[in-house]
């Protein structure tokens, strides 16, 4: 069974960066399969996809956050990390990591790490 | 925004069945049969209950059942149970870069 761990810090200021890792156990994460995704969601809304990363590094972000996005993968790890810089309070949310099958089916998730922008 | 449109909440008693609806547009819904449903209970992780419109992962009850038509998906629990009380979500394929989730129906059991 497939199981994905997000890890990083609860808290991050303003105007920093806010960066996740997830964990991949239980299978592959250089198959050539699936596709490394993250998704979020605000406090009192609903998922917002941001982004996705394959082994070979090639990447699709979200055009309303690909101008402060970026993701990165180390296959021999077994572990996909998300950036996202310059935040607001408007980035605070639940932060999920998932695989993708390649048709928008995400079959496997993290059980997602709260991130809260605050001072 | 979502690309997709459900409703905020819907509700129903144990045992009833209940229909939750998606719609896109023909770029996505109706373009493409890759239609899935998340079930996701607050603090967990969202559980894929339906891929390809009407297929359930296995360990999935044949409780949820989903299925299409035009631009609008469709997700129908039966029996319902206490346990079902969730938000549930629909997502699609649309071939494009946008997110590709529904807004997000909460389910109330009475």
């Amino acid at each position: 069974q497939v199981q994905l761990q997000e890890s990083g810090p609860g808290l991050v200021k303003p105007s920093q960066t806010l960066s996740l890792t997830c964990t991949v156990s239980g299978g592959s994460i250089n198959s050539g399969d699936y596709f490394w995704s993250w998704v979020r969601q605000p406090p009192g809304k609903g998922l917002e996809w941001i982004g996705y990363i394959f082994e070979t590094g090639d990447t699709s972000y979200n055009p309303s956050l690909r101008s402060r996005l970026s993701m990165s993968v180390d296959t021999s790890k077994k572990q996909f990390s998300l950036n996202l810089k310059s935040v607001t309070a408007a980035d605070t949310a639940v932060y999920f990591c998932a695989r993708e099958t390649g048709t928008n089916t995400f079959d496997f998730w993290g059980q997602g790490v709260l991130v809260t922008v605050s001072s | 925004q979502s690309a997709l449109t459900q409703p905020a909440s819907v509700s129903g008693s144990p045992g009833q069945s209940i229909t939750i609806s998606c719609t896109g547009t023909s770029s996505d819904v109706g373009a493409y049969d890759f239609v899935s449903w998340y079930q996701h209970h607050p603090g967990k992780a969202p559980k894929l209950i339906i891929f390809d419109v009407t297929k359930r992962p296995s360990g999935v009850s044949n409780r949820f059942s989903g299925s299409k038509s035009g631009n609008t998906a469709s997700l129908t629990i039966s029996g319902l149970q206490a346990e079902d009380e969730a938000d549930y979500y629909c997502c699609s394929y649309a071939n494009s870069d946008s997110s590709p989730f529904g807004g997000g129906t909460r389910l109330t059991v009475l």
